[in-house]
């Protein structure tokens, strides 16, 4: 079967860590650039980060830049975002997508959820 | 960064009714915009990409228009399935950014 699960989020403390996973199965992972999108609860999405086929590229959105790493293994057909200095504005639902040929998200993760609090 | 507005926020249309969204980029995309579809409680799902390609397996009251500045996703005969918040979104340049969404609900 052909899908993206997520994994890893939580309640953390502001200022905490969190690294989040998402698993690919059923495509050929190392063919197709990669997204972490977020979305916070009962609003909109935003995309997050991005990263090339073979890792060696990677986008962010400005609010994240110096605090979040995405990174991938494919071998393991995995991707990760490690989120460091997480702040409440942080708190969303997690969704790592499939970036297509033609740049749109074309699959998705059934999303995980981090929750950033004292 | 270029901004994305939907309109209208949210709607009501009763079964079989044609339903529009816009979607106006604040400068020009050319024609670098998807809209996905997000069912309550679901992840979102790709209905239309390059503005006006139908993604395989939507069906085809689905249909995006649309270049520049200025985009329509509309459905051309609401069914019940259809209940779900709308997103455009543009993918010309980095970041990457969403619509805030258009919810569509029956009447």
């Amino acid at each position: 079967e052909v899908q993206l699960v997520e994994s890893g989020g939580g309640l953390v403390q502001p200022g905490g860590s969190l690294r989040l996973s998402c698993a690919a199965s059923g495509f050929t992972f190392s063919s197709y650039w990669m997204s972490w999108v977020r979305q916070v609860p009962v609003k909109g999405l935003e995309w997050v980060a991005n990263i090339k086929k073979d890792g060696s590229e990677k986008y962010y959105v400005d609010s994240v830049k110096g605090r979040f790493t995405i990174s991938r293994d494919n071998v393991k057909n995995s991707l990760y975002l490690q989120m460091n200095g997480l702040r409440g504005e942080d708190t969303a639902v997690y969704y790592c997508a499939r970036v297509d040929r033609v740049w749109a998200f074309d699959m998705w993760g059934q999303g995980t959820m981090v929750t950033v609090s004292s | 960064d270029i901004q994305m507005t939907q309109s209208p926020s949210s709607l009501s249309a009763s079964v079989g009714d044609r339903v529009t969204i816009t979607c106006q980029a604040s400068q020009d995309i050319s024609n670098y915009l998807n809209w996905y579809q997000q069912k309550p409680g679901k992840a979102p799902k790709l209905l239309i990409y390059d503005a006006s390609n139908l993604e395989t397996g939507v069906p085809s009251r689905f249909s995006g228009s649309g270049s520049g500045t200025d985009f329509t996703l509309t459905i051309s005969s609401l069914q019940p399935e259809d209940i779900a918040t709308y997103y455009c979104q543009r993918y010309d340049n980095l970041p990457w950014t969403f619509g805030q969404g258009t919810k569509v609900e029956i009447k």
